[in-house]
């Protein structure tokens, strides 16, 4: 399957830590890719090859994989971290995949 | 500092054609692919079309979704990219985003920059 899952929403505490996944077969051959989109403005990358970090973005964001499973982790989220979230994959049919999108709260 | 805009968006009744643009600044434009991503209201982000940089003979790959009907294309000498959309439907309506992407063959796994958006309303 070329689908990458993701749960609806996560809800952390500020100062404590988010973690949202993102699944899907292609993920044990392709690297994946976070982006993060705050109500009206376009997505922003967080992470890429899996775990990498862009310059400018926090070190309280980091990325990890697994198999077929990619995690996205916030340590001490703050409050300007809530957003949606997308990890971003590459299919051999579908070729550009994004994830079914996570809701991150911090309240 | 890259700088993606896209124009072009607007009010279009459902069956007509609408071409938007997008004009790059702050990078080497004809060294990197190109790809479209769209949003519909309140939805995720769809991957819809990618274009390679001329070093791979700027050939094109289109997801399944609008195959046929979306077109995709550049010009490097303006440092634009452009999505030519025909036989609209309502669900096309989104705001469409296009992205920088990677340099290599398969550089629209690696969409790093992304513009503001422009809204294309599909509506009689």
């Amino acid at each position: 399957s070329s689908e990458l899952t993701q749960p609806s929403s996560v809800s952390v505490s500020p100062g404590q830590t988010a973690r949202i996944t993102c699944s899907g077969d292609v993920l044990a051959k392709k690297y994946a890719r976070w982006f993060q989109q705050k109500p009206g403005q376009a997505p922003v990358q967080v992470i890429y090859k899996d775990s990498e970090r862009p310059s400018g973005i926090p070190e309280r964001f980091s990325g990890s994989s697994s198999g077929t499973t990619v995690t996205l982790t916030i340590r001490g989220a703050q409050v300007e971290d809530e957003a949606d979230y997308y990890c971003y994959s590459a299919a051999d049919n579908t070729l550009g995949v994004f994830g079914t999108g996570t809701k991150v709260s911090v309240l | 500092e890259v700088q993606l805009v896209e124009s072009g968006g607007g009010l279009v009744q459902p069956g007509r054609s609408l071409r938007l643009s997008c004009t790059a600044s702050g990078f080497t434009f004809g060294d990197y692919g190109m790809s479209w991503v769209r949003q519909a209201p309140g939805k995720g982000l769809e991957w819809l079309c990618f274009i390679r940089s001329k070093t791979y003979g700027g050939t094109t790959e289109y997801a399944a979704s609008v195959k046929g009907r979306f077109s995709i294309s550049r010009d490097d000498s303006k440092s634009i990219a452009y999505l030519q959309m025909n036989s609209l439907k309502t669900e096309d309506t989104a705001v469409y985003y296009c992205t920088r992407d990677g340099p290599g063959y398969s550089g629209y796994e690696e969409i790093d920059y992304w513009g503001q958006g422009t809204l294309v309303t599909v509506s009689s």
